[in-house]
């Protein structure tokens, strides 16, 4: 079945420092592919995604490229900032089974200090 | 509405309790999904709406689980004398379509229920 793995939080970073999230994931089909944020106290929101190999999805300074050979979508960002203390989610949705139900991964953590 | 609603914000159950939990999506959107996140988890798939139509169902842990969507709108995921396990934030989310493979989730806030 269709799994995604991300590596553990808390990230913790300084304001301004360079940030990487590691996603890798297992997939039936050929997955489109998401990165979904979860400020405290709010639901989940897609931040960006991506829908075939090497695409590079990008929002808010953040980008993550769709690599089908390592089967990974790393989420970077230059020059984090305080606002961006948040729980990242990767995802993918590929269809598998017939009905296009996105799998998630557990969330790393991010906190970022001033 | 703006978004994505989900009632109540809380709810604290004592084992064997029946509980409801309310969903409203955003008018107007197709598909509907209830998904379980335990602490420090990220979202299980526990079941998926196109309308009124519960077309898969295929994560509901038991029997004890039940979800409906009667007019295609509001949702309500109900649990069954409640056991300690099911405690865990309840999600829900909302799509635009009928949930091709690159249509974007809009999530509410959830339900979280602890089961005393």
């Amino acid at each position: 079945g269709d799994s995604v793995t991300q590596m553990e939080g808390p990230v913790t970073l300084s304001e301004e420092a360079f940030l990487t999230i590691n996603c890798t994931y297992t997939a039936t089909g050929y997955p489109s592919l998401f990165w979904y944020v979860q400020y405290p106290g709010e639901g989940l929101q897609l931040l960006l995604k991506a829908t075939k190999a090497d695409d590079k999805g990008s929002n808010k300074g953040f980008e993550a490229t769709y690599r089908k050979e390592t089967t990974s979508f790393h989420l970077e960002k230059g020059s984090v900032q305080v606002s961006d203390s948040a729980v990242y989610f990767c995802a993918l949705s590929d269809g598998a089974g017939g009905s296009y139900i996105p799998t998630f991964g557990r969330g790393t953590s991010l906190i970022v200090h001033p | 509405g703006a978004g994505v609603s989900q009632s109540p914000r809380y709810k604290v159950a004592k084992r064997g309790q029946d509980v409801a939990l309310r969903c409203d999506p955003i008018s107007g959107h197709v598909s509907l999904f209830w998904y379980q996140q335990a602490l420090g988890q990220g979202p299980e798939f526990l079941t998926y709406f196109q309308n009124e139509a519960q077309l898969d169902k295929s994560g509901l842990p038991s029997d004890r689980f039940f979800a409906e969507r009667p007019e295609g709108s509001v949702s309500t995921l109900k649990i069954q004398r409640t056991q300690q396990e099911d405690s865990a934030v309840y999600l829900c989310a909302s799509s635009m379509g009928t949930g091709g493979r690159n249509e974007k989730l809009f999530f509410g806030s959830g339900t979280q229920l602890s089961v005393l």
